[in-house]
C-alpha cells in the first residue's frame, strides 16, 4: 500500500525565516508527486506536480524538490499569507495523501 | 478561472438519512473523484470515475455510498443510510488525464446527528 509521511507535523516561523517540509513516500508505481495548499475548512489548492527525480518546481516563495524517496517543500523568506496546512500526495490510480505539515508564519 | 463546486456547503441530517452531495466539474475535464476528510485526518480516497462508470474504489466505499453522472455537469455522491462516522468534508475532484493535477472543490462538511 502507498505510503506518505510528512514531516514536522506543525512548523511556527517568523516572518522572513525560511524552512524546509519533508515528505517521504514508498508507492509501487509514481505517476507523479503533487503538493498541496489547505486553509482551514477548504479544500485543497493544487501547488506544484513533480514526475521524475531531480525535477524542481517553484512558485513564488515556494519550491518543491523530487528524490527517489522523498520530496522537499521549500519556503523562502515567508509571509503570514503563507500560514496554511501543506499537503503532500503520490499518484498511482489514486492519489494517498499525507497528513500534512501545519506552518504558521508569525508576522 | 475554471473551477470545481460543491453543493451544499454544510448539511446537517439525522442518523440513517440519505444524503447527496453534488458536484460540478471542470467542464472539459474527464476523471471524477470522492474523497472525504474527519476532522483532524487525512483526506481518504473514496472512489474514481471515468467513462461513466467507477474505476477504482476504496475500503470505504461500501454498499451504502453510490456515484452518479446524471447529466452532462453534475457528479453526485449518495450515501442512502447515514451513520455518526460518515460526519466528515467530502470533497469533491477532476482532472483532464490520468496523470495530471486533479482540481478539488471547497467541499461539502457533512454532520450527522
Amino acid at each position: 500500500e502507498d505510503q506518505v509521511t510528512q514531516s514536522p507535523e506543525a512548523l511556527r516561523l517568523q516572518e522572513g525565516e525560511s524552512s524546509s517540509l519533508n515528505c517521504s513516500y514508498t508507492v509501487s508505481g509514481l505517476r507523479g508527486l503533487f503538493w498541496y495548499r489547505q486553509d482551514p475548512g477548504k479544500g485543497p489548492e493544487f501547488l506544484f506536480t513533480l514526475y521524475s527525480a531531480g525535477e524542481e518546481k517553484e512558485k513564488e516563495r515556494l519550491k518543491a524538490t523530487l528524490t527517489k524517496k522523498e520530496s522537499f517543500l521549500h519556503i523562502t523568506a515567508p509571509k503570514p499569507e503563507d500560514s496554511a496546512t501543506y499537503l503532500c500526495a503520490v499518484l498511482n490510480y489514486k492519489l494517498s495523501f499525507g497528513a500534512g505539515t501545519t506552518v504558521t508564519v508569525r508576522a | 478561472e475554471p473551477e470545481v463546486t460543491q453543493t451544499p456547503s454544510h448539511q446537517v441530517t439525522q442518523m440513517g438519512q440519505e444524503v447527496i452531495l453534488r458536484c460540478v466539474p471542470i467542464s472539459n475535464h474527464l476523471y471524477f473523484y470522492w474523497y472525504r476528510q474527519i476532522l483532524g485526518q487525512k483526506v481518504e480516497f473514496l472512489v474514481s470515475f471515468y467513462n461513466n462508470e467507477i474505476s477504482e474504489k476504496s475500503e470505504i466505499f461500501d454498499d451504502q455510498f453510490s456515484v452518479e453522472r446524471p447529466d452532462g455537469s453534475n457528479f453526485t455522491l449518495k450515501i442512502r443510510s447515514t451513520k455518526l462516522e460518515d460526519s466528515a468534508m467530502y470533497f469533491c475532484a477532476s482532472r483532464t488525464a490520468m496523470n495530471t493535477e486533479a482540481f478539488f472543490g471547497q467541499g461539502t462538511r457533512l454532520t450527522v446527528v
